[in-house]
Order: structure tokens, then sequence, then C-alpha cells
């Protein structure tokens, strides 16, 4: 079956450490991307690459970071820098030729 | 920049009751237009789309129509299920060239037996 694969389902922060949430799909879809979503609000852009190594900014890109090293993978990083983590973390995909965005099926991040 | 907005929820229904949910958008240009649900715990699915003025886009009962005059693409169901109780997202990606979704803060729909 092809999809968007996010694990884990859930994750735990401790204070002061990074975490890596995980985003694999085998689309072959070339645009990748990374929402947070918190109660009560649309999702907000983190991160998006439109090709392999390369990757933007988006709306809050602060306190994260992104590596795009191969076209089905697409992790996405926690830092510690980050003060407000706890929420809902969607990876979607595009294929370069669709206007449509497929998501995974999500991570909650919890901080303990 | 383009934005959309939704109705507030939650939007409470008993079954077989007739469905809107209103979203309306800024944007330049023609932009895409789509209707994502989220079951709950879920990831977003994408339920209908429409590409460009007066198309009706359509899935599972559901209907939304591009209207440009009134920048409008409201979701409409004759008659809801219980199994229809879930989130719903308008979106908007703009016209030309490499555009990101923009998306409205969400419908919650809840339908009653």
């Amino acid at each position: 079956d092809g999809g968007i694969t996010q694990s884990p389902k859930y994750l735990f922060r401790k204070e002061g450490q990074n975490v890596t949430l995980s985003c694999e799909q085998n689309l072959n879809h070339d645009a990748m991307y990374w929402y947070r979503q918190d109660p009560g609000q649309g999702l907000r852009l983190i991160y998006y690459s439109q090709i392999v190594n390369d990757f933007q900014k988006g709306d809050i890109a602060e306190g994260y970071s992104v590596s795009r090293e191969k076209k089905e993978s697409f992790p996405l990083t926690v830092t510690s820098a980050q003060k407000n983590p706890t929420a809902f973390y969607l990876c979607a995909s595009t294929h370069q030729d669709s206007q449509t965005q497929y998501f995974g099926p999500g991570t909650r991040l919890l901080v303990l | 920049g383009n934005s959309v907005t939704q109705m507030e929820g939650p939007v409470t229904l008993s079954e077989e009751a007739f469905l809107t949910i209103n979203c309306t958008y800024t944007a330049t240009g023609y932009p895409s237009l789509f209707w994502y649900v989220q079951y709950p715990g879920e990831g977003l699915q994408l339920l209908l789309k429409a590409t460009k003025a007066d198309d009706k886009g359509s899935n599972k009962g559901f209907e939304a129509t591009y209207r440009k005059e009134t920048t409008s693409f409201h979701l409409e169901k004759g008659s809801v299920q219980v199994s229809d109780s879930a989130v719903y997202f308008c979106a908007l990606r703009g016209p030309t060239g490499f555009q990101k979704l923009v998306f409205g803060t969400g419908t919650r729909l809840l339908v009653s037996p």
C-alpha cells in the first residue's frame, strides 16, 4: 500500500531534550511538509521541502530543524529551543504535478 | 496574503439533518480550494476539491461549489450520519508556482443519533 507513515504515534520529551519525528512516504512525491496543529487552531506550516537536499522555513520554524537527504524521508527535530512543543504534528506530501497534499496519521508530542 | 475563514463550531446536528459549513477566502487570482476531514486522533484526508470558478467538488455525499463572486466554498451534505462526526478544514492553494496550503481553523461537526 502506498502512503505516508509517521512514527512514533506518541512521543514524550523531557525538558532540554531534542526529539526527532519520523516521516516516510512511498508515493514518489517530490514535496514534503511539516505542520503543527494546536487545539482550536488550523494547521501551521513549520518547514517544507520541494526537492532532495533543499528545504524552506514555513510560518513557525523557530525551534525546529529538518533534513531531506532522501526523497522518501523528511524527519523533523524539535529542539530544546522550542519552548512550547506540545502539539499534534502532521507530515504531508505532494507530487509536483498535483495540487493535492496527502497527510500522514500524525505524531502527538507531549512534554514531561 | 491568502487567508481562509470558516464558521466556528461545534456544529451539532441530528442524524439525517442538512449540513452547511461556511468557508470564505481571500486570495489574489484564482486559487484552488479544498475541504479536508479529520477524524479523532488521525491525520487529514482530502474530502473534495475545486480548481476553477463554478467547479463543484463532490465526494461521499458532500458537495462544495467554487463561487468566485462571493469568494466562498461552502460545504454541504443533504443528510448527515453519525459517522460524519469529525473536524472539517477548508484550505486554499495559490494559482501559480509552488504555493503552500493555507488552512482555516477547522469546524467540528457532532452528529447525534
